[in-house]
């Protein structure tokens, strides 16, 4: 089983809104990431968690909030966002050892509208 | 620095072969991978291939690697109109992060 699962497929909130975005895999994987992607572009890395733990965000607006409450669950809650948000919201998993191949299995993604 | 690169678009009838490339100019990559994205949906790993390799097949995908001109294709035996999507190469230097190229739109023609 391959498969990482994104909810909800579609979003649209307003700037004053709260939300979150929900992730999951249950392929044992240890590292766990969040992407953003816009139109006709590639994904763009936001946050990775490795073993629950934060190890990377690429300088990410604070009014992106990732968390991960364990190992096959992965969040990301918005709040106040701009309408430049707007994009597809991408989770993908891997095996977080050293030494591996890394290959990253992407879920379905979340597509955001800010309005 | 890190920078990976595609042609736009391709198109090919449908039975051809088609040929996507990428150029990458960092020599310490250690994987290199190919991701299928259909329109609207997430990104699909076809394949991917160790830096000490030259080639790898499976089933109608081959990933030719020349590392010394740091090029990397693909290409998909008997192009069918499923295969239209957007394809996007990857590399990874440092573990889990992935630099993406900017991706090849694949037309199939009937």
């Amino acid at each position: 089983d391959t498969e990482v699962t994104q909810t909800p497929k579609h979003l649209v909130m307003g700037m004053t809104n709260k939300k979150s975005l929900k992730c999951e895999q249950h392929m044992g994987h240890r590292a766990m990431y969040w992407y953003k992607q816009k139109a006709k572009k590639p994904p763009e890395l936001m946050f990775v968690y490795s073993y629950e733990k934060l190890s990377i965000n690429e300088s990410v607006p604070s009014r992106f909030s990732p968390e991960c409450p364990n190992s096959s669950l992965l969040n990301l809650h918005l709040h106040a966002l701009q309408p430049e948000d707007s994009a597809l919201y991408l989770c993908a998993s891997s095996l977080a050892e050293a030494g591996g191949s890394y290959e990253q299995y992407f879920g379905p993604g979340t597509r955001l509208t800010v309005t | 620095g890190e920078d990976v690169e595609q042609s736009l678009f391709l198109s090919v009838r449908e039975g051809d072969s088609s040929v996507i490339n990428c150029t990458y100019t960092d020599s310490s990559s250690t994987y290199l991978y190919w991701y299928k994205q259909e329109p609207g949906a997430g990104l699909q790993l076809l394949t991917y291939i160790f830096s000490n390799m030259d080639m790898k097949q499976d089933q109608r995908l081959t990933v030719l690697l020349n590392k010394k001109d740091k090029h990397l294709s693909l290409r998909i035996a008997d192009t069918q109109t499923g295969d239209s999507a957007i394809y996007f190469c990857a590399e990874s230097i440092t573990g889990n992060m992935l630099t993406f190229g900017g991706g090849t739109r694949l037309m199939v023609k009937p």
